[in-house]
């Protein structure tokens, strides 16, 4: 079974900020928060990963809160081409990887 | 770099027979694993390989078996195909041991496997 939560859909304006939230209330001390998403049946797509502090690269950031029970992804400027399914999973460092249904984001014009 | 590479990408099958399917990792990576995506179902893990070995497997039935070879790449066998077999079979591999805390996976873009 997935170890986090998401809702299941989300939308978003095109040209804002999407901030998807992913709770995961039992994750261990050694299990870093990944974010994937997929796009119409495509493999997953990696996009960030944290273990305790906030990460950012050129595809988004990532806020763990200080209690490592929550984090939020961050697309800063959504396009359409965001829209996708979001995977927020936690892992160690091996592929046994759960996944929930995941967050569908809808960016619109 | 080169990326994760499945083979094939699409693939029909009837009832009853068997499927090989193949995943290529990425270089340098020692772990490979393997998921079932379907409409009703999501993504499901299958089982996980690292250095050849077995580490962990889904709650599948045994028609579903896999192996990985010396050089990392690994193939997944599903044997006596089911109608409800049909799905996205992904694989994702990363460095895995040690080496591997704190490091992605990568998704290859899977096959698409059609049992008629």
């Amino acid at each position: 079974d997935a170890k986090t939560t998401q809702p299941t859909s989300m939308d978003c304006a095109e040209g804002r900020a999407a901030n998807l939230p992913c709770n995961h209330s039992t994750i261990s001390g050694n299990e870093y928060v990944y974010w994937y998403r997929q796009i119409h049946s495509q493999g997953p797509q990696y996009i960030i990963h944290g273990l305790k502090n906030n990460e950012t690269n050129e595809m988004a950031s990532l806020i763990i809160t200080e209690d490592r029970k929550s984090s939020t992804l961050i697309l800063p400027h959504a396009t359409l081409r965001d829209t996708a399914v979001y995977y927020c999973i936690v892992r160690v460092n091996n592929n046994d990887m759960r996944f929930g249904a995941g967050t569908r984001l809808t960016v619109k014009p | 770099k080169a990326g994760v590479t499945q083979t094939p990408r699409y693939l029909i099958k009837t009832r009853g027979q068997q499927v090989t399917l193949s995943c290529s990792p990425i270089s340098g990576h020692r772990s490979v694993s393997w998921y079932q995506q379907t409409p009703g179902q999501g993504l499901q893990f299958l089982f996980e390989y690292f250095s050849e070995t077995q580490r962990n497997k889904g709650n599948f039935p045994g028609r579903f078996s896999g192996r990985q070879f010396s050089n990392s790449r690994s193939e997944m066998n599903v044997s006596t195909l089911e109608l409800g077999d049909s799905a996205l079979y992904l694989c994702a591999s990363s460095l895995g041991g040690s080496r591997g805390m704190g490091r992605p996976a990568f998704f290859g873009q899977g096959t698409r496997l059609t049992v008629v």
